[in-house]
């Protein structure tokens, strides 16, 4: 099956620090990825729609200065969240869309990323 | 602004014992529906695309039915097993010309007692 691998699954660091999420389709090419961020009992937010050559869509109220994706290949898209603070701290997760597949179809999800900012 | 709303928001049963829960979301211009089923410290895993008013869909132990109408959908889980334990998220998809995207519920989680 459709495999989505997203590193790391967790990090602690510093206020100011610029952390790097990667997320990977491991045996599919995936043309659109998303970013979603979920604070405490809270659903999933979109963050933005990666797709592979072109600029991010960012979503309402989400600062793409802040949060950098960069979608250069078929397989891998990044979440850079720059100068990182406590407010930041949350849980991030991709999904991936195969290429050619139907809007429809289920997106594919990697294990997520809990991002603690000290 | 576009709401999909959970309920209940946890549950706990003992094995055995049936359950159900509900997603509501906007009657109006309804394209798709997706259930997942996220365990914890794994990735959500997609149980049933629901498109069609009056869908029924079935997986096992788990169905899924869809009224678009009145938009909600139900998932009921027969027979719980602690291997159920979950959290179910429900997904309502929202199309905006050439793209679209998933808007959450805050989902049920599901504790099954052995």
């Amino acid at each position: 099956g459709a495999v989505v691998s997203q590193h790391p699954s967790w990090v602690i660091c510093k206020s100011g620090t610029s952390v790097k999420i990667e997320c990977r389709s491991l045996d599919f090419q995936a043309t659109t990825m998303f970013w979603y961020r979920q604070f405490p009992k809270q659903s999933l937010m979109l963050m933005a729609t990666s797709n592979e050559g072109s600029k991010a869509t960012y979503e309402q109220g989400v600062e793409k200065d802040k949060f950098l994706i960069n979608h250069a290949s078929l397989t891998l898209s990044t979440l850079t969240v720059t100068s990182a603070h406590p407010e930041d701290s949350s849980f991030y997760i991709c999904s991936a869309r195969g290429t050619g597949v139907h809007k429809y179809q289920p997106q594919h999800f990697g294990d997520g990323t809990r991002l603690s900012i000290l | 602004i576009l709401n999909v709303e959970q309920s209940p928001q946890s549950l706990h049963v003992q094995e055995g014992d049936s359950t159900n829960f509900t997603c509501s979301f906007p009657s109006s211009n309804f394209y798709a529906l997706h259930w997942y089923r996220w365990e914890t410290a794994k990735s959500p895993e997609a149980l049933f695309v629901m498109t069609l008013n009056g869908d029924e869909k079935k997986k096992g132990r788990i169905s899924a039915t869809l009224n678009t109408k009145e938009g909600y959908s139900y998932l009921y889980i027969k027979g719980s097993q602690p291997e159920d334990s979950a959290t179910y998220l429900c997904a309502f998809i929202k199309v905006m010309d050439s793209s679209y995207k998933l808007i959450f519920g805050s989902g049920t989680r599901l504790l099954v007692r052995p």
